[in-house]
C-alpha cells in the first residue's frame, strides 16, 4: 500500500517563528489532506490539497504531485498552533492512509 | 449545521463484553470510516463503507464489526472486548472518494 512519511517528528518553536513540515507519500493520489490534532484530540481540517498552494490565514500548504511531497507553512507561530500536525492521503478507492504526524510545541 | 457525532465520548468496560459505538453524520455522505489512534501508531483504519450495505475490511479489523443499514449510521461493535482495544476511536465521513473527509469528535475505550 502507499507510504506516507512525515519530517520531522518533533519540533520546537519560539512562539512568532515560522517552519515548514513535509509529507512524502510513495504514489500518486487523489486526495491529499492536512489535519491539526489539538490538545484535546480533535481532528481538524487545514486544508484539502491534492496539488497546488492554498493559504488560510498564518498557514499555507503546497503540494507538489508529480514528485510526491506536500509541505504546511506556518507562520508567526502562536501557542494555539501546538498539537499534532497530519497528513493523509488517498489513492483511488482506498481510504485515507495517515503519517505518524509531526508533534509541534510553540513556546511563549 | 450538518454533522457527524459520535456517542459515547468516554466509555469504560470490561474484558469480554460486547461493546457498540455509534457514529452518526447528517451530510448524506456515501463514505464513512472507522479509525483507531495509539500512541506511535497514529491512525489505522478498521473498517470503511462506500455505501448502504457495503462494509469492507481496514488494517485492523480483527475483532471489529460495522453494519450500514442506512447512509447516515455507521456502527462499530467490538464482539468481546479485548485491553488490547483500549484506544480512541475516530468515525469520519466522505461524499465519495477523493473528496475532503470530515472526522466526529473521538471516542475514547478503555478496556479493563
Amino acid at each position: 500500500g502507499i507510504q506516507v512519511e512525515q519530517s520531522p517528528p518533533d519540533l520546537i518553536l519560539q512562539e512568532g517563528a515560522n517552519s515548514t513540515l513535509r509529507c512524502n507519500f510513495s504514489d500518486s493520489v487523489n486526495n491529499l489532506q492536512w489535519f491539526h490534532q489539538n490538545p484535546w484530540g480533535q481532528l481538524i481540517n487545514l486544508f484539502y490539497i491534492p496539488s497546488g498552494t492554498k493559504q488560510n490565514g498564518r498557514l499555507s500548504a503546497t503540494t507538489v504531485a508529480t514528485e510526491r511531497y506536500s509541505l504546511l507553512y506556518i507562520s508567526s507561530s502562536q501557542t494555539t498552533d501546538s498539537g499534532v500536525y497530519f497528513c493523509a492521503v488517498e489513492r483511488g478507492n482506498t481510504p485515507l492512509v495517515f503519517g505518524k504526524g509531526t508533534r509541534l510545541s510553540v513556546i511563549a | 449545521d450538518a454533522e457527524i457525532t459520535q456517542s459515547p465520548r468516554h466509555k469504560i468496560t470490561e474484558t469480554g463484553r460486547q461493546v457498540t459505538l455509534a457514529c452518526h453524520q447528517t451530510w448524506n455522505h456515501n463514505n464513512m470510516f472507522w479509525y483507531r489512534q495509539d500512541l506511535g501508531h497514529g491512525l489505522r483504519l478498521i473498517h470503511y463503507s462506500y455505501g448502504v450495505q457495503d462494509t469492507n475490511k481496514g488494517e485492523v479489523s480483527d475483532g471489529y464489526s460495522v453494519s450500514r443499514s442506512n447512509t447516515e449510521d455507521l456502527p462499530l461493535t467490538l464482539e468481546s472486548a479485548a485491553s488490547s482495544q483500549t484506544s480512541v476511536y475516530f468515525c469520519a465521513s466522505s461524499e465519495i472518494s477523493g473528496n475532503t473527509i470530515y472526522f466526529g469528535e473521538g471516542s475514547w475505550l478503555t478496556v479493563v
